[in-house]
């Protein structure tokens, strides 16, 4: 089974500056797809950032990026010029992209990100 | 505006009662998914439709049910036989089973 580990339970950046968040992941399989996912204090969960493992390329979405190291099973994400919005808790998920594979997502337990005026 | 709702944002529950969650999507997506949330976690599966009149059973399916009549709905209902149902709730979807899933604002469970 597929595992998800997010080792930092909370995590604090200044305002403007640059947060990297950890993501490892375990799995046999070749082929998935892994998400960024932020939840706000109103608990909505927001999609931040999607990654296809096939692709060597990290993704971007404005100031969020990956780094991917599919060999390490590493999916780290960065927050680049940290906003007071940005804070909020930070999920890391995987998904199997096998036809016929598990339909789920499966989480990690989540960083908590503080964003500091 | 296209998007997933989800209703009542609190709900009571007495013991021994059922009670039903909504879960309705307009973006005309296939797949739908039930997720629990409990504090400190992450999501875990309850139950997924890939199609209407067809679901499968997830990771944590145990007292609840659901039903798919109807392409834009995925209610879930939470029996009396779910022994621990405090939890938040949330409902997703996606375009078909290979894609990223959208959620919904989620439903706050509670016991009396």
């Amino acid at each position: 089974a597929q595992t998800v580990t997010q080792s930092q339970p909370e995590m604090s950046v200044q305002e403007a500056e640059t947060v990297t968040l950890s993501c490892t992941y375990d799995t046999s399989e070749s082929d998935y797809y892994l998400f960024w996912y932020k939840q706000p204090p109103s608990r909505q969960m927001i999609l931040v950032i999607r990654q296809e493992a096939y692709k060597q390329q990290n993704a971007t979405e404005n100031r969020f990026s990956v780094n991917f190291q599919k060999a390490a099973k590493s999916f780290s994400l960065k927050i680049s010029d940290s906003q007071l919005g940005d804070a909020a808790m930070y999920f890391c998920a995987y998904r199997s992209a096998f036809p016929g594979g598990s339909e789920k997502l499966v989480f990690g337990k989540g960083t908590k990100l503080t964003v500091n005026p | 505006d296209g998007g997933i709702t989800q209703s009542p944002k609190y709900l009571f529950r007495k013991e021994g009662q059922n009670v039903t969650l909504s879960c309705e999507q307009n973006l005309n997506h296939d797949a739908m998914y039930w997720y629990r949330q409990d504090p400190g976690q992450g999501l875990r599966l309850i139950y997924y439709s890939q199609i209407v009149n067809d679901f499968q059973k997830g990771d944590i399916a145990e007292g609840y049910s659901v039903s798919r009549e109807k392409k834009e709905s995925f209610p879930l209902t939470v029996t009396s036989a779910q022994k621990n149902p405090t939890a938040f709730y949330l409902c997703a979807s996606s375009v078909d089973h290979g894609e990223t899933q959208y959620f919904g604002p989620g439903t706050r469970l509670l016991v009396l």
